[in-house]
């Protein structure tokens, strides 16, 4: 069975950083691009970032450029998003999430087929 | 940047009955559309990708269709688990990957 389980998230202070995690079990995780994405309270879902399989390309939203990165520890299956300076309208549940792989091709796919539950982000003084 | 927009914001059906949902895209994305449903305190699951091709384990009522700029997702008869927050998202232009606000199905 595929798992994804996000940790790390919490209350801090504005401009204050945090780290999420995402462990991956139940599928192959290191042939998956990843992404991270957001839901603020009461709000729809936000992409944040993407990674490829090696790390070598990563994308960002463009209100978390610079602020936050994104990256991946293929040999622990994990995912991870640091997060600085944080904003107020940075506070949302973080959902670690994968791009579908195609084993026959070898292709990816840019929906999102796995997801975790998410972790809660609160940024406030 | 692709702006997704769906209508309509709030749909109420009763039980047994057809819901369909829209979402256009602000620029043509081919058929790179996926529907997402998420019920209160889940993750978003996926339900149909490629515009029209239904995920893993999602029952047959669920129907999407559309191209370029016009999206419908339809649920064909509505069960009560079926209740939830709908959202489109396009993966033809990116980044950044753009959802559309959502559409919440409610009973009547």
């Amino acid at each position: 069975e595929v798992q994804l389980v996000e940790s790390g998230g919490g209350l801090v202070p504005p401009g204050g950083s945090l780290r999420l995690s995402c462990a991956a079990s139940g599928f192959t995780s290191t042939l998956y691009w990843m992404a991270w994405v957001r839901q603020a309270p009461g709000k729809g879902l936000e992409w944040v970032a993407t990674i490829k399989q090696d790390g070598s390309e990563k994308y960002y939203l463009d209100s978390v450029q610079g602020r936050f990165t994104i990256s991946r520890d293929n040999a622990k299956n994990s995912l991870y998003l640091q997060m600085r300076s944080l904003r107020a309208d940075d506070t949302a549940r973080y959902y670690c999430a994968s791009h579908p792989y195609y084993y026959g091709s070898g292709n990816q796919d840019w929906f999102y087929d796995y997801w975790g539950q998410g972790t809660l982000v609160t940024v406030s003084s | 940047e692709v702006v997704m927009t769906q209508s309509p914001a709030t749909l109420s059906v009763s039980p047994g009955e057809r819901a369909t949902l829209s979402c256009r895209a602000s620029l043509r994305v081919g058929r790179n559309l996926a529907w997402y449903q998420q019920k209160p305190g889940q993750a978003p699951r996926l339900l149909i990708y490629g515009a029209s091709t239904r995920a893993a384990g999602v029952p047959a009522r669920f129907s999407g269709s559309g191209s370029e700029t016009e999206f419908t997702l339809i649920i064909s008869s509505l069960q009560s688990e079926d209740f939830a927050i709908y959202y489109c998202q396009q993966y033809d232009n990116w980044p950044p990957f753009t959802f559309g606000q959502g559409t919440k199905v409610e009973m009547k």
